[in-house]
């Protein structure tokens, strides 16, 4: 266990809707990643936030955003959900100094029918 | 453009085998490396990680990998294998240093072990 959880386990929503996800960082960190996993993939890199601001983001489309709150847990939003955009949603934690080790959580499992 | 492969996408050994995954990243820099694991149902975690020093770096459950500079290599080895070592193994880069610590991923590699 890495001390990162995420919330919900599981989500069905329908093309359209939005969605928003939770993750509480492991105690100590101050960064969060969010990566998305599609099934046979590695994850990919949405964004990362670091002291509340978003610092970097990865090939994703601006309806994929996120937050990142004054105890260093995250939400990921998306709007407008399609088809693809059913997958595991990983958030990982670091502590943004020097070498760096991501810790992730359990994931979640969103479908989109 | 930033990627990693993994050349096998299914392995299966049989208990005692020994075991050696292909990882070869292509990034500009200096590199730090990751091997991660998802045993089934369960969250990724970090087998081992090289930054700097030796190459040869050792993780946990008696898994190593070496870096080879040269190659732009890190491969993942057991000298003998267990059923429980069955899950999806992951090979990650990040840029040392670098301002986001964004991991890029390879594919993964599903090993299942038999017994």
């Amino acid at each position: 266990e890495t001390g990162v959880t995420q919330s919900p386990t599981h989500l069905i929503k329908t093309r359209g809707q939005q969605v928003t996800l939770r993750c509480s960082s492991q105690s100590g960190h101050n960064t969060v990643s969010w990566y998305q996993q599609a099934l046979g993939q590695g994850p990919q890199f949405i964004f990362q936030y670091y002291r509340e601001e978003e610092n970097g983001r990865g090939n994703f489309p601006p309806r994929f955003s996120g937050l990142q709150f004054p105890n260093y847990s995250s939400e990921l939003n998306v709007n407008a959900l399609e088809l693809d955009d059913s997958a595991l949603y990983l958030c990982a934690s670091s502590f943004r100094q020097g070498q760096e080790t991501q810790y992730f959580g359990p994931g979640t499992r969103l479908l989109v029918l | 453009a930033q990627s990693v492969s993994q050349h096998n996408h299914h392995v299966i050994l049989s208990e005692a085998a020994s075991l050696e995954l292909g990882c070869n990243y292509s990034y500009g820099g200096t590199v730090n490396l990751f091997w991660y694991v998802q045993y089934p149902g369960q969250h990724l975690q970090l087998l081992l990680k090289y930054f700097s020093g030796d190459p040869l770096v050792k993780g946990i459950k008696g898994f190593e990998a070496e870096f080879i500079k040269s190659k732009f290599s890190f491969n993942l080895r057991k000298p003998s294998v267990q059923w429980s070592d069955t899950a999806e193994y992951f090979c990650a880069v990040n840029r040392n240093g670098g301002a986001t610590n964004k991991l890029i991923f390879g594919t993964g590699t599903l090993l299942a072990v038999q017994p």
